[in-house]
């Protein structure tokens, strides 16, 4: 099983400010087979990137998506108030098709 | 407009059954795989079941093989799951997702979700 570790847990940071988060996986997740999801709270979970680096349909440039192997980055160039949320990175090369933990972002 | 609505919410007993049913309108169900997802309380996402476009072929996370079945009716653009010999770490919302193409890798990346429904375990 592809374990996915994402950090950090929590970021907090102000509107207007650059977000990085991480997503590290335990083995080689081949051909970038990871998506990235955004969950607000009492919502369903969105999909923002797949493919390590392909933005979804209708998901604003200020989000991407980059990596290959074990190690991912999304990062968000320019925090919008409606950007804070969790976030998932999930890996799609194997059975069991696994998430990490969540990065909760909050505002500073 | 793709809508995907769950229902079958309930408390279950431990060792009980329930099966979920998720309606899809707006796109050619027929033509996607879906899955299943759940979230326990507070928790992360969990990956639990897909089944494909034409419902030939299933695939279920290890924590619930043997215990819940994934199953469609096309003419009823309808996906199900039935959940039986329930435990109280099955308690989750259970979310159902529509595979984003038609190709391998697309059936694992969920572009749609529904908006969940929440089951308990629990005596």
């Amino acid at each position: 099983e592809i374990v996915l570790t994402q950090s950090p847990g929590t970021l907090s940071l102000s509107p207007g400010e650059r977000a990085t988060l991480s997503c590290r996986a335990s083995q080689s997740v081949s051909r970038s087979y990871l998506a990235w999801y955004q969950q607000k709270p009492g919502q369903a979970p969105r999909l923002l990137i797949y493919g390590a680096s392909s933005r979804a349909t209708g998901i604003p440039d200020r989000f991407s998506g980059s990596g290959s192997g074990t190690d991912f980055t999304l990062t968000i160039s320019r925090l919008e108030p409606e950007d804070f949320a969790v976030y998932y990175c999930q890996q799609y090369d194997s059975s069991p098709y696994t998430f990490g933990q969540g990065t909760k972002l909050e505002i500073k | 407009e793709v809508q995907l609505l769950e229902s079958g919410e309930g408390l279950v007993q431990p060792g009980g059954s329930l099966r979920l049913s998720c309606a899809a309108s707006g796109f050619t169900f027929s033509s996607y795989a879906m899955t299943w997802v759940r979230q326990a309380p507070g928790k992360g996402l969990e990956w639990v079941s897909t089944i494909s476009s034409g419902g030939g072929s299933t695939y279920y996370a290890d924590s619930v093989k043997g215990r819940f079945t994934i199953s469609r009716d096309n003419s009823k653009n309808t996906l199900y799951l039935q959940m039986n010999g329930l435990r109280a770490d099955d308690t989750a919302v259970y979310y159902c997702a529509k595979g984003m193409g038609n190709d391998y890798s697309s059936t694992w990346r969920f572009d749609y979700w529904g908006q969940g429904t929440l089951v308990t375990v629990s005596s």
